[in-house]
């Protein structure tokens, strides 16, 4: 059984650039969630995708995209990066519902 | 939306020594999951436990789920069970969103 897996790990950008993470879900589950995690906070939820469409978000603008797609795995996508979107994004894949939730490595992004 | 805080927020102990860790949250809950973050960034599963009790080694938790508190025991402390350790909560109608604590950062000393 395969875990969650991330790419790339590290990325540095410069402001105003865009980004695409990447995330595998694990071999059984079919949603995946992303959040943000700043340096010294908890994870902070972005959205959740179910079936290849977002099935939730949180209080993040809609500079910050995504994608399912067919084999459950995911893309987060962020616009006009800004300085403030430096941080450490994390992957979590799940069966739809209320069940345990597996975390992939993450993606340090630096924006400069 | 529901809060979920942390206690303590740092905690020092010398190997061998026990320690609790707490997380209280404001709301009923269906999904509660105990993590550890270890120094590269990633969240360790330690627990899946919206009631009940579970033990796994040196590790237990116990969640109250009708007075909206877990705690995470750590017994024998050792050096590699430093880190941040994360108190995450998941209600139904919210799919499987997680809202996380501010973490408690244990640090294990010879």
């Amino acid at each position: 059984e395969t875990g969650v897996t991330q790419s790339p790990t590290h990325l540095i950008k410069t402001r105003g650039q865009q980004v695409t993470l990447r995330c595998s879900s694990q071999s059984g589950h079919n949603t995946v969630s992303w959040y943000q995690q700043a340096l010294g906070q908890g994870p902070q939820f972005i959205f959740q995708y179910y079936r290849e469409e977002e099935n939730g978000r949180g209080n993040f603008p809609p500079r910050f995209s995504g994608l399912q797609f067919p084999n459950y795995s995911s893309e987060l996508n962020v616009n006009a990066l800004e300085l403030d979107d430096s941080a450490l994004y994390l992957c979590a894949s799940s069966q739809q519902g209320i069940t345990e939730a597996f975390f992939g490595q993450g993606t340090r992004l630096t924006v400069v | 939306g529901i809060q979920v805080e942390q206690s303590p927020p740092d905690l020092i102990l010398q190997e061998g020594a026990n320690s609790t860790l707490r997380c209280n949250f404001s709301d009923s809950v269906n999904n509660l999951q105990w993590f550890h973050q270890n120094p590269w960034g990633q969240l360790i599963n330690l627990f899946y436990i919206p009631s009940g009790t579970k033990q796994n080694g040196r590790l237990s938790a116990t969640t109250v789920a009708t007075e909206r508190y877990s705690l995470l025991y750590i017994s024998s402390s050792q050096t590699t069970d430093s880190g941040v350790y994360f108190c995450a909560v998941g209600r139904l109608g919210g799919g499987n969103k997680l809202t996380f604590g501010t973490g408690t950062q244990l640090k294990v000393e010879l």
